[in-house]
Order: C-alpha cells, then structure tokens, then sequence
C-alpha cells in the first residue's frame, strides 16, 4: 500500500531553530497539501502544492515555506521557530489539485518546539 | 471567511446506542462535504463523502450522513456504534470555487463496552 508517508514521526527543536518535514504522497496522486493540527483543533490548511508551485495558501506567516519535487515528493519549511508551532503537521495527497477536496492523510510529524 | 462548526467535542455512548454528530459550514457557494475519522494512532482517513445528487450518503462501517442545504448541515448518523468505533471525527467542506478546505475543531466519540 504506497500510501501517504512523512517524516520524521517525532521532533523536539528549540525556539529559533528551522524544521523540514517530508511527505511522499500516495501512488499516483500529484498534489500535497499540508495542514498544521494544534491540541484540540482540527487541521488547519497552510499551503497546496501541484507542478512543483505554490497554488493555495492559507492564513500562515512567510516563515512557512515549501517545495515540490518533480517525482511530487514535498517539504515543509518552518524557520525563526515559535512555541506555538508546536503542532501535528499532516501531509494530504490527492489529484489534480484536489478540485473534488478528498484528501488522503498521512500520520503526520509532530513537532515539539521548547 | 468559511468557517464550519461541530457541536459536540466530546460524546460518549454506551454500544448499540445511536449517533448523531452536527456539523454546520458558513459558506453559501458550492461546496462538497466530508467526514473524516482518526482511529487511536491511526492517520485520518475518508469515512464518506457528498459531491451532489442524493443529500443522504452511506460510507464506512455503517456510517451516513445527511446534507441538508437550507441548514448549511452535514450531521452524521449511526444506528448502533459499536467499541470498535471510538474515534475522533472532522468534518470538512470544501468550496469548490476557491478550491480550499476547511476542517471544524473534531468530535471525539468514546464508546463504553
């Protein structure tokens, strides 16, 4: 089952530090989005990525940055760490930008910032 | 800005009693809609979907849910939950035309044996 797979599965970084995450989307899908899940809320969108550019973007500061690979691989680029960027950080694949809105998640990072 | 709501946080039931989890979404466009559920240490996955057509969908387990379009409401039902069904569950809409999603806060349901 090529699903959706990220990693790392766990990190602890330290304010001010950068963080990459890494997502490799299901078999056959062309198009990540990544989310970012506080305690007790649901996913929040961050940005969509499908040809390798930015196509979506949602309410998050430039410190979060991203790019795609040609074989659609993606990574998520968060600097200047906060202490609220403590997150589960989950990758959604899909197809052709996602027009129909299913997403196929992974088990997502979670990012610990101290 | 869309936004969408559900209810509940917090829901337990005893097994075999019925479930109903509200969702409501502000958006007055197009949307498609979802229920998404995450078992104990598993990732999110589809448990149904609505696009158009019939406004009652059966997905997963024995899981439906109803899109009632005057109330902006997409509620999820249950006849009998079961143990195995203690999960958290996200509702999502998707608005077509600007092609973004959006997640309400969750449910999570805790089924007693």
């Amino acid at each position: 089952d090529a699903g959706v797979t990220q990693s790392p599965t766990h990190l602890i970084k330290t304010r001010g530090q950068q963080v990459t995450l890494r997502c490799s989307p299901k078999s056959g899908h062309d198009t990540v989005s990544w989310y970012q899940q506080a305690l007790g809320q649901g996913p929040q969108f961050i940005f969509q990525y499908y040809e390798e550019e930015e196509r979506q973007r949602g309410n998050f500061p430039d410190r979060f940055s991203g790019h795609q690979f040609p074989n659609y691989s993606s990574e998520l680029n968060v600097n200047a760490l906060l202490l609220g960027d403590s997150a589960l950080y989950l990758c959604a694949s899909s197809l052709g930008l996602a027009k129909t809105g299913e997403l196929f998640f992974g088990e997502g990072s979670r990012l610990t910032v101290l | 800005a869309q936004s969408v709501s559900q209810h509940n946080h917090h829901v337990i039931l005893s097994e075999a009693a019925s479930l109903e989890l509200g969702c409501n979404y502000s958006y007055g466009g197009t949307v498609n809609l979802f229920w998404y559920v995450q078992y104990p240490g598993q990732h999110l996955q589809l448990l149904l979907k609505y696009f158009s057509g019939d406004p009652l969908v059966k997905g997963i387990k024995g899981f439906e849910a109803e899109f009632i379009k005057s109330k902006f409401s997409f509620n999820l039902r249950k006849p009998s939950v079961q143990w195995s069904d203690t999960a958290e569950y996200f509702c999502a809409v998707h608005n077509t035309n600007a092609g973004k999603s959006t997640f309400g806060d969750g449910t999570t349901l805790t089924v007693k044996p």
